[in-house]
């Protein structure tokens, strides 16, 4: 009963590099999100997607972009990496976007830009 | 969208019952109430929801006021284990539209 899981775990990154966080979800929800925590502090929403082909901006998207090919694939990609995006990643998902829909979230990615 | 109010910190004994508020006064008729919490930086746990009507599960109370502006989260018996970051959000609900925002949340501390 995988759920939400991510990859990777952690990961220490340059500045200026980029990398793709990973999310799948095996639960066939249509919605998936991603929200970044920084410490101390409550979740932010970077993006977010209603199904396959579509995305949307969250909170606080810049510096990210994603993609949706496929229901159960949603990544997150950091370009041009700055210190400002050292934080905690979630990804999430649920099934529909209706107040009776449960989002489930993933154990998180710990990034740090140095 | 709606917003929620929550307070930063709450302190609670262990065995004594934790009530956790959060304020929602602009919450529309076809939103949830949706709590959530996280331990130790893992990923958000659900705990329960509720769109009128007060609701129980094996984990918590919810108890939604009568005009639905506030809540309050109930855990009858609060153990260490409860210790956490408390998240009050309200699902937005738009067409072609699932954003959920969260908060800070209130970080309950349960005392021995």
């Amino acid at each position: 009963n995988a759920g939400v899981t991510q990859t990777p775990k952690f990961r220490i990154l340059k500045i200026g590099q980029s990398m793709t966080l990973q999310c799948a979800q095996d639960m066939n929800h249509n919605y998936m999100y991603w929200y970044r925590q920084d410490p101390g502090m409550g979740l932010k929403l970077i993006y977010y997607s209603v199904g396959a082909g579509i995305t949307d901006k969250g909170e606080v998207p810049n510096g990210y972009n994603v993609s949706r090919s496929t229901t159960e694939y949603f990544p997150l990609r950091l370009e041009l990496a700055a210190p400002s995006q050292t934080s905690v990643y979630f990804c999430a998902s649920s099934y529909g976007s209706s107040g009776g829909n449960t989002i489930y979230f993933g154990e998180g990615s710990w990034l740090t830009v140095v | 969208d709606a917003k929620t109010t929550q307070p930063p910190s709450m302190d609670c004994a262990e065995g004594r019952a934790a009530n956790l508020p959060c304020n929602h006064s602009t919450i529309s008729g076809n939103e949830y109430v949706y709590w959530y919490r996280q331990i130790h930086s893992q990923g958000p746990q659900y705990i329960i929801h509720g769109l009128k009507n007060n609701e129980t599960n094996e984990m918590a109370s919810l108890i939604i006021t009568e005009d639905r502006k506030s809540s309050t989260l109930i855990l009858p018996h609060a153990t260490l284990r409860d210790t956490a970051v408390y998240y009050c959000i309200v699902r937005v609900v738009r067409t072609n539209a699932g954003k959920s925002t969260f908060g800070d949340g209130t970080t309950l501390t349960v005392k021995p």
